[in-house]
């Protein structure tokens, strides 16, 4: 599966919104992008997925460039409960099996302030 | 949709004895469940995927003979850590699947101290 990139941490305040870039230099042509959200002693949670271009839903947008060598996770308007640890995978849509697994990196640590 | 759910949510036992966590899909049927180990401030590690009705395939580093995987229905898999020891204490959290192509679903975990 690629390796994917995020920065450790990251940090705002209420009201603004947090783009948190990821970067996948070796992703697959049926590689998809997902983003997980993980509060403290909980499991993650699916935010979006995306293959290419945008895709919006309820909760965040995805941004996909044309060469998908990076994927920017958008969340409008944080409050205080979107602190949390936001994990970007690559893989096949096929998720599963011992060759196709998902594969959490090291996440990006978001804190909101007050 | 897609709840899952995990049991205990914090276990704290003595060395040596085993331990099982169950995982249910609650609203819809998952043909794959999978279990991860969290150590505080790491990242989720998978451990082993088990396919309903078929024999667990564990990623490698993990003993078969020490975390027992049982997934006898489309809603339920069960992880039993035997004659668990003090480095086996962890965050345990197991998620579902429908299936291929589907995002997984993950339930909240269960913290595991040994004694």
């Amino acid at each position: 599966l690629a390796k994917t990139t995020q920065p450790i941490s990251m940090d705002s305040y209420e009201g603004q919104e947090v783009n948190i870039t990821c970067s996948h230099n070796n992703i697959a042509t049926n590689d998809y992008i997902t983003w997980y959200q993980q509060f403290p002693s909980q499991g993650p949670r699916f935010i979006i997925q995306g293959y290419k271009t945008k895709v919006t839903n309820e909760v965040a947008s995805l941004f996909i460039p044309a060469d998908r060598k990076s994927s920017t996770l958008s969340l409008p308007r944080v409050s205080l409960s979107d602190t949390a640890v936001y994990y970007c995978l690559v893989g096949p849509m096929n998720y599963g099996g011992s060759q196709g697994n998902l594969i959490f990196g090291k996440g990006t640590k978001l804190s909101v302030k007050p | 949709g897609a709840v899952v759910s995990q049991h205990p949510s914090r276990v704290i036992c003595k060395s040596g004895t085993s331990v099982k966590i169950e995982c249910r899909s609650l609203d819809f049927q998952a043909t794959t469940m999978f279990w991860y180990r969290q150590f505080p401030k790491k990242s989720l590690m998978l451990m082993a995927t088990s396919n309903e009705g078929s024999k667990a395939t564990y990623e490698q580093g993990v003993e078969k003979d020490k975390f027992l995987i049982n997934h006898a229905s489309l809603t339920l898999s069960t992880l039993t850590v035997t004659s668990a020891h003090p480095e086996d204490s962890s965050f345990y959290i197991c998620s579902a699947r429908v299936a291929q192509g589907q995002p997984q679903h993950f339930g909240d975990g269960t913290r595991l101290s040994i004694l």
